[in-house]
């Protein structure tokens, strides 16, 4: 059981480019979370999904997209890299709104 | 719009003590409430959770409470160690179907030897 697993663990990213962040969990949740983490701040909510076909915006979702097609993965779509989305990203999983939420190991992407 | 505050920002104690750590909700409406451990470069690492009709919960060394009435939840550590040393953050969520997360900026813990 693997838990929540996000690749890559690192990416630097050129102004304008884009790339997809990938987010897979094996416990079978229903809920899936992509965050971001900026330096000495909290975590910001950019998407989440409450299941397979369904999705909704966070706090922070311009820039970026989500799909989910299926109950495991949950991918993170940047169209046109800013130096803005510099930061740690963390996708999260749990089965419901009654329990703990699972991260994985985040990925660290730099534009510049 | 919820808002977290978490008091202190940073703390260094020595290894032994019993150490408290806070956070307030701008909104005391929390419906589940979830501390985290996040070491440097690394994921987080739930410790507690207190479920919307609890308002307590124990894990080891690690309790933690809320107070709904304030929106105000503490984390006691009991005898910390030099491996307690790590961000601690805590997260509310309001309620509703979404289960949606509201962060602090953390507290950034040193237990020293």
């Amino acid at each position: 059981n693997a838990g929540v697993t996000q690749t890559p663990k690192f990416r630097i990213l050129k102004i304008g480019q884009s790339m997809t962040l990938q987010c897979t969990q094996d416990m079978n949740h229903n809920y899936m979370y992509w965050y971001r983490q900026d330096p000495g701040m909290g975590l910001k909510l950019i998407y989440y999904s409450v299941g397979a076909g369904i999705t909704d915006k966070g706090e922070v979702p311009n820039g970026y997209n989500v799909s989910r097609s299926t109950t495991e993965d949950f991918p993170l779509r940047l169209e046109l890299a800013a130096p803005s989305q510099t930061s740690v990203y963390f996708c999260a999983s749990t089965w419901d709104n009654f329990y703990e939420q699972y991260f994985g190991p985040g990925t660290r992407l730099t534009v510049t | 719009k919820q808002e977290v505050t978490q008091i202190p920002a940073a703390l260094s104690v020595p290894e032994g003590e019993n150490l408290v750590l806070n956070c307030s909700f701008t909104d005391s409406a929390i419906y589940n409430l979830q501390w985290f451990r996040q070491d440097p470069g690394k994921g987080l690492t739930s410790l507690l959770l207190i479920q919307s009709s609890q308002r307590e919960q124990t894990s080891g060394r690690l309790n933690a409470s809320l107070d709904k009435s304030s929106g105000r939840s503490t984390l006691y550590i009991a005898a910390s160690q030099p491996g307690d040393s790590a961000t601690y953050l805590c997260a509310g969520d309001s309620g509703g179907s979404n289960y949606k997360l509201t962060f602090g900026k953390g507290t950034l813990l040193t237990v020293n030897p």
